[in-house]
């Protein structure tokens, strides 16, 4: 069946990158535009950029353009979302998720999630 | 950026009960819009798409409806495995917005 499946939580000191991995199955990886979207403890969920897999093309959010790079590995339908010079502000629970046009671009799957922890 | 402003953000209810949550759009956003449920420590999953659009095996007590910029998920007859947060999304305009989410709690 369709899936994505994300890299382990992880902690990292302020200033640090972190890069999560979101490995997908089931489906033509290059056909499926795959998003990022992120959720502080208590928030709302924060869009944060998007691949289109089968030209590596991205846009991002600009609140977090500079700091934020998704890329993919065609190889191993995966894409990956590294995420630099990391605050406090930067805890949060991250998502991968796949965009379908015919279900007018909405997210029909998601990953677990990846928990990413910014502590000194 | 288009903001989201769902409402309430908070309702409390009993199974059975109608309960209605709005999405209002700061502008026009057509149809592309979707409703989303979340259960704590796990990820949104999707009930409604263009507004409307019931995702397959989403059962058919939550509906969609749209007029202008103001959107509205229903649920006909609340279940206890439907009490949980839901969210709308605008997948119109870039950057992808949601509200502020509704949580559902027992009465």
């Amino acid at each position: 069946q369709v899936q994505l499946v994300q890299s382990g939580a992880d902690v990292k000191k302020p200033g640090a990158s972190v890069n999560i991995s979101c490995k997908t199955s089931g489906y033509a990886f290059n056909n499926y535009a795959l998003h990022w979207v992120r959720q502080a403890p208590g928030e709302r969920l924060e869009w944060m950029g998007w691949i289109n897999p089968g030209s590596a093309n991205t846009k991002y959010s600009e609140k977090l353009q500079g700091r934020v790079t998704i890329t993919r590995d065609r190889s191993e339908s995966t894409s990956y979302m590294e995420l630099s010079s990391l605050t406090s502000e930067d805890t949060s629970i991250y998502f991968c998720a796949r965009g379908v046009p015919n279900l007018g671009d909405a997210f029909d799957i998601w990953g677990q999630g990846t928990v990413v922890t910014v502590s000194s | 950026d288009i903001q989201l402003t769902q409402s309430p953000s908070f309702l409390s209810a009993s199974v059975g009960d109608r309960v209605t949550i709005t999405c209002r759009a700061s502008q026009g956003i057509v149809s592309y819009l979707a409703w989303y449920q979340q259960k704590p420590g796990k990820a949104p999953e999707l009930l409604i798409y263009a507004a409307s659009t019931l995702e397959s095996g989403v059962p058919s007590r939550f509906s969609g409806s749209a007029s202008g910029t103001e959107f509205t998920l229903t649920i006909s007859s609340l279940q206890p495995e439907d009490f949980a947060t839901y969210y709308c999304q605008q997948i119109h305009t870039f950057p992808l917005t949601f509200g502020g989410g509704t949580k559902i709690e027992i009465k």
